[in-house]
């Protein structure tokens, strides 16, 4: 099935730094949703893209929809503390596909 | 407005046990998802259940199973536990079935098989 590979696996920054996480897969898809999980709790949804090329932005966060539809990268900027988590990116395959499919998730962690 | 709620919180259980997990999607969501995700992992799809009808299945064994009642709530279900099915069992609501479309997870529910 499909897979999708999230770089970087984790990543130790200091405050107010910027962060760029990015995720591909090896066939296309047709939506892209970024997460973030907290330790012990479910995931929440940051921000969904829809089409090829879309740049969205949801305060501080920014994602985009790669050209190629192969490919999405989740842009974090002025970081704080309570940025520290886990961040996933999750695709749809196609129209009316129904399996979810997410990457192994990017750990984050913000030294003040 | 409530989100997506998942009960219980916490649930241990010996191998060869039977347990049932319980989700109430967001209210005017027809759809729920149900997904494992073990430690250090991303979650898994197990199933998608749209108006009470199964719309898509993961590679999991029979040994699971899922229904969706009238009120759009949800049961999964586990048959002759094994220690590896340990894991968080997470809960996720939509308005529709499949892609593209937005997902909202619950809290989870943390199974512990001993």
């Amino acid at each position: 099935g499909q897979q999708l590979n999230q770089s970087p696996q984790s990543m130790f920054i200091q405050e107010g730094e910027d962060v760029s996480m990015n995720c591909t897969s090896s066939s296309i898809f047709n939506t892209w949703l970024w997460y973030k999980q907290d330790p012990g709790e479910g995931p929440v949804l940051l921000i969904a893209l829809y089409k090829a090329g879309e740049l969205t932005s949801n305060g501080r966060l920014t994602a985009q929809f790669g050209i190629t539809r192969k490919d999405s990268f989740l842009n974090i900027s002025a970081s704080i503390p309570s940025d520290v988590g886990i961040y996933f990116c999750a695709g749809f395959s196609g129209a009316g596909s129904y399996q979810l499919t997410f990457g192994k998730g990017t750990k984050l962690s913000v030294i003040p | 407005d409530a989100g997506v709620t998942q009960s219980p919180t916490h649930l241990i259980k010996t191998r060869g046990q039977h347990v049932t997990l319980r989700c109430s999607p967001i209210s005017g969501h027809k759809s729920v998802s149900w997904y494992q995700q073990v430690l250090g992992q991303g979650p898994q799809f197990i199933f998608q259940y749209y108006e009470k009808e199964e719309r898509g299945r993961g590679n999991f064994p029979d040994r699971f199973s899922a229904r969706q009642f009238p009120n759009y709530s949800s049961e999964l279900n586990v048959n002759a536990l094994l220690l590896g099915d340990s894991a968080l069992y997470l809960c996720a609501s939509s308005f529709q079935a499949g892609g593209p479309n937005e997902q909202f997870f619950g809290p989870g529910t943390r199974l512990t098989v001993l």
